[in-house]
């Protein structure tokens, strides 16, 4: 069974501060790794992916893989009210055709003004 | 359409009945994708079509559960004989090539199915 686990929340953090959400996975084969950002009652969206160890930025957000931990998080610098939505995690280990995702529980972050 | 469109937005049907669930990709899509969200939890993938052909169908719960795509394009998602458990956020997503690496997928706003 392939798992990806994330804290379900609510994070809270203030407006401007950073959110650091986190996520692990069960599956060494592991490959890809997707942040999608879940606004309630609207579909998932993706923010970011990354695939190597390490860090990736894109604006306010940086992504960092540790693959032998099986970690990976999304860092969201000076968080703002907008930004309050459930942030998914999603995994991609590679070896079947489609290349689907096994999504965590997603955490619900909270910026507050 | 400039994204994927699913039909219809909700849907409440009666236990036992049937229920067709619609998807439209982004026109030149190649990859399709069925999840299914149930409240507070993440999506749970269904079945892929690359094309025509269902190439991974290994997440639909059981038999009552079935999709087609007959022309590779348009996308519709079956399910007989509806329970109450069956109740969710059935989502769409597509591609152009298949596979998400290096390639984002766009979700679809999903169709809510409430059985009572």
């Amino acid at each position: 069974q392939k798992e990806v686990e994330q804290n379900s929340g609510p994070l809270s953090v203030p407006e401007g501060a950073i959110a650091s959400l986190n996520c692990t996975y069960s599956d060494r084969g592991s490959q890809s790794f997707f942040w999608y950002r879940q606004y309630s009652g609207k579909s998932p969206e993706l923010i970011m992916f990354i695939y190597s160890n390490g860090d990736k930025e894109d604006g306010r957000f940086t992504a960092q893989l540790n693959k032998a931990s099986q970690y990976v998080s999304l860092l969201i610098r000076d968080s703002q009210p907008s930004d309050s939505a459930t942030y998914l995690c999603a995994v991609n280990n590679g070896d079947n055709a489609g290349n689907m995702l096994t999504f965590g529980g997603g955490t619900r972050l909270m910026v507050k003004p | 359409g400039a994204g994927v469109s699913q039909t219809p937005s909700n849907k409440v049907t009666e236990k036992g009945k049937y229920v067709e669930l619609r998807c439209d990709p982004i026109s030149g899509h190649t990859a399709l994708y069925w999840y299914r969200q149930s409240l507070g939890q993440g999506p749970e993938f269904l079945i892929y079509f690359q094309g025509t052909g269902a190439a991974d169908d290994s997440g639909l719960p059981n038999d009552r559960f079935f999709a087609v795509r007959p022309e590779g394009s348009v996308s519709t998602l079956k399910i007989q004989r509806t329970e109450r458990g069956d109740s969710a956020v059935y989502l769409c997503a597509s591609s152009p090539h298949g596979g998400f690496l290096n390639t984002e997928a766009f979700f679809g706003q999903g169709t809510r199915l409430t059985v009572v």
